[in-house]
């Protein structure tokens, strides 16, 4: 079974700041996807960003990118320009074949 | 808006009883997975199905809990002989075949068990 670890339970970001969350995972496969997920308050989880682990380029999507270390199995989160809108629980996950193990979440709190 | 939906998002209900929960994926989404998720943790796998078929069930899944999906469209998970042990957000999500890796989320069924 694959394991996700974060080992951030919460960061705390200043507003316009940048802040990064850290994420390992194990696995023995060479073919496998990463992903960011965030669940605000009202518990929706939304994807903020999708890495193929065959792509050596790093994801950006907006404000948001990756910093992706296929050897080291290291997926972490860089949010740029926080804002008040970013304060969520964030996931990450791993998917290799049809379902996503997740990692227990970092909380993301965003100071005016 | 075309996204996952679920229903109820709320439910309350005694131990011992039977409890059914709905999820409508994307449309055209061929392929729908349920996880649990408790407070604070992230969430875990419980079931898939490909269209009408039912690929895969955690251990967590147990005699307890079954899930169909009868016209690979909606698909529901009943549990009986509900436990407060049961107490958790069922989420539900779907993905499409030919990006099948990257699943997408309903808001989820908060469910208590008193």
């Amino acid at each position: 079974a694959q394991t996700v670890t974060q080992s951030q339970p919460e960061m705390s970001v200043q507003e316009a700041e940048t802040v990064t969350l850290s994420c390992t995972y194990d696995t023995s496969e060479s073919d496998y996807y990463l992903f960011w997920y965030k669940q605000p308050p009202s518990r929706q989880m939304i994807l903020v960003i999708r890495q193929e682990a065959y792509k050596q380029q790093n994801a950006t999507e907006n404000r948001f990118s990756v910093n992706f270390q296929k050897a080291a199995k290291s997926f972490s989160l860089k949010i740029s320009d926080s804002q008040l809108g970013d304060a969520a629980m964030y996931f990450c996950a791993y998917n290799s074949d049809y379902k996503l193990s997740f990692g227990a979440g970092t909380t993301v709190t965003v100071r005016a | 808006d075309t996204g996952v939906s679920q229903n109820p998002r709320h439910k309350i209900t005694k131990r011992g009883q039977n409890v059914t929960f709905r999820c409508d994926p994307i449309s055209e989404h061929n392929r729908l997975y349920w996880y649990r998720q408790t407070l604070g943790q992230g969430p875990e796998f419980l079931t898939y199905f490909q269209n009408e078929a039912q690929l895969e069930k955690s251990r967590l899944l147990s005699d307890r809990f079954s899930a169909e999906r009868p016209k690979g469209s909606f698909s529901t998970l009943e549990i009986q002989r509900t436990e407060q042990g049961d107490s958790a957000m069922y989420l539900c999500a779907s993905s499409s075949d030919w990006r099948q890796e990257t699943q997408y989320f309903g808001p989820g069924t908060r469910l208590l068990v008193l």
